[in-house]
């Protein structure tokens, strides 16, 4: 969905650097979201945002944080990369109104940390 | 603890054929049921979805069930085409006004001639 664009697209780091991936969406969502996919596991929600003032932990935040800088933008931070985040990971938006709202992905960052 | 899971990582159907994705849950208040597509470096797309007060949703060759006394549902593709061939996340909303969505682990559809 080219209404929300990741970069970079693929990034290849060493351990104990801070990354930043970004995010940004011409949809005009309110509610953005920051995802993990591992083999085998789907995907893992590690943090989201309903509005610029509001941020909310996911299901494996720990090692993450992340910057709401406008309506349009989400980013997500490793302060210190480990082997173990290595992932596919997705940014998402959705319009308010509940969980029957479907999310718009971006094409993903593929992260790897040697 | 794995509250969506699609136990069949992989489906192979002939064009023409119906394809039946299958999914299961554990938490009773999932309110929303939603399926979607991924193909090969690009995001996940929306492609359909149920709301647990009904038991069946249909988008033209795609529809979904749900069986709630089962915990369970299903995806169907009729008649499937090639450019099904891509991999089929089930995901689950825990209610209203809650925009987190728990995804199963995916299967991966491929669609033969």
């Amino acid at each position: 969905d080219a209404d929300v664009t990741q970069t970079p697209r693929n990034r290849i780091t060493k351990t104990g650097k801070r990354i930043m991936l970004e995010c940004s969406q011409t949809k005009g969502h309110d509610r953005m979201y920051w995802y993990r996919q591992d083999p085998g596991l789907g995907l893992r929600l590690i943090y989201y945002s309903f509005d610029v003032k509001d941020i909310n932990k996911g299901e494996i935040s720990d090692g993450y944080s992340v910057s709401r800088q406008a309506q349009a933008k989400f980013s997500l931070s490793l302060e210190s990369a480990i082997p173990n985040q290595t992932a596919l990971y997705f940014c998402a938006t959705s319009e308010a109104g509940g969980g029957n709202q479907p999310q718009h992905f971006g094409d993903g960052t593929r992260l790897s940390i040697l | 603890d794995q509250q969506v899971k699609q136990n069949s990582p992989s489906l192979s159907v002939q064009e023409g054929r119906i394809s039946i994705l299958n999914c299961d849950y554990t938490n009773s208040m999932f309110d929303y049921f939603l399926w979607y597509k991924k193909y090969p470096a690009e995001g996940p797309t929306f492609l359909i979805s149920i709301s647990s007060i009904k038991d069946k949703n249909e988008d033209g060759r795609f529809t979904v069930f749900l069986n709630k006394s089962a915990k369970h549902l299903s995806l169907h593709i009729v008649p499937s085409q090639p450019g099904d061939s891509a991999v089929y996340f089930c995901a689950a909303s825990p209610g209203y006004n809650t925009d987190k969505l728990i995804f199963g682990t995916g299967t991966r559809l491929q669609v033969f001639p």
